[in-house]
């Protein structure tokens, strides 16, 4: 089993449209979770951090269950510029671990 | 002005003939990465440093080194690139382990003929 599994899409969806990924995660000792936001042939760069509370930037909401080892990003009125690859990040510290668990990412193609 | 810089960007070496690949910041950060991206899929660590001290991933081939001469620069060698080796390779950077931000690269190409 995958440490971090998500849904590699691609989703297709209208310019406007809401659309939503998830996200779980095989470590009940995971600390942190982020999403990464990664465009075609560049470097993952940091979206945003999920808090347990969920957290909003913009049109974007984080939210993480950890009871469900869970994580969603709910992305509205999208935008053509929303077209990339989205990687759900587990991060896992502690003893001799201390890295960045990416997920394989979902695909999303936002269309005019 | 870019923070962690990565040369090449595209790297094409032969079957078995040792590469190189540099990674260089100006962010003055306490941790750098490299991580091994094939197509397709999730970013992997093969290993990172803390400052001078040297911690490789349990499952990271023994073909794969690094060096880091000073707080900048961080290299990664590959002695002997097997096909299997074609991917992208990501540096990043983070001030401190945890919980911090990590800053990538833009990651070098390497293609192995």
């Amino acid at each position: 089993r995958k440490e971090v599994e998500q849904d590699p899409g691609p989703f297709n969806v209208p310019e406007g449209a809401t659309v939503a990924f998830n996200c779980t995660y095989s470590n009940s000792a995971s600390q942190s979770f982020f999403w990464y936001r990664q465009d075609c042939r560049k470097e993952p760069k940091l979206l945003m951090s999920v808090y347990s509370s969920g957290n909003e930037d913009g049109r974007f909401t984080a939210q993480l269950n950890r009871a469900s080892q869970y994580i969603s990003l709910l992305i509205r009125d999208s935008k053509l510029s929303d077209s990339a690859t989205y990687l759900c990040v587990s991060g896992d510290y502690g003893g001799a671990t201390n890295k960045l668990i990416f997920g394989t990412g979902t695909l999303l193609a936002v269309q005019p | 002005d870019a923070m962690v810089i990565q040369n090449p960007r595209y790297q094409v070496t032969q079957f078995g003939k040792p590469v190189t690949l540099s990674c260089s910041q100006t962010l003055n950060h306490n941790v750098m990465y490299w991580y091994q991206q094939k197509s397709s899929q999730a970013p992997k660590l093969l290993f990172h440093y803390y400052d001078k001290d040297f911690n490789n991933e349990a499952d990271t081939p023994d073909n794969f080194q690094s060096r880091r001469p000073n707080t900048s620069f961080c290299f990664l060698d590959i002695r002997s690139p097997g096909l299997g080796d074609a991917a992208m390779y990501l540096c990043a950077t983070s001030r401190e382990l945890g919980t911090d931000t990590q800053y990538f690269g833009p990651g070098t190409r390497l293609t192995v003929l």
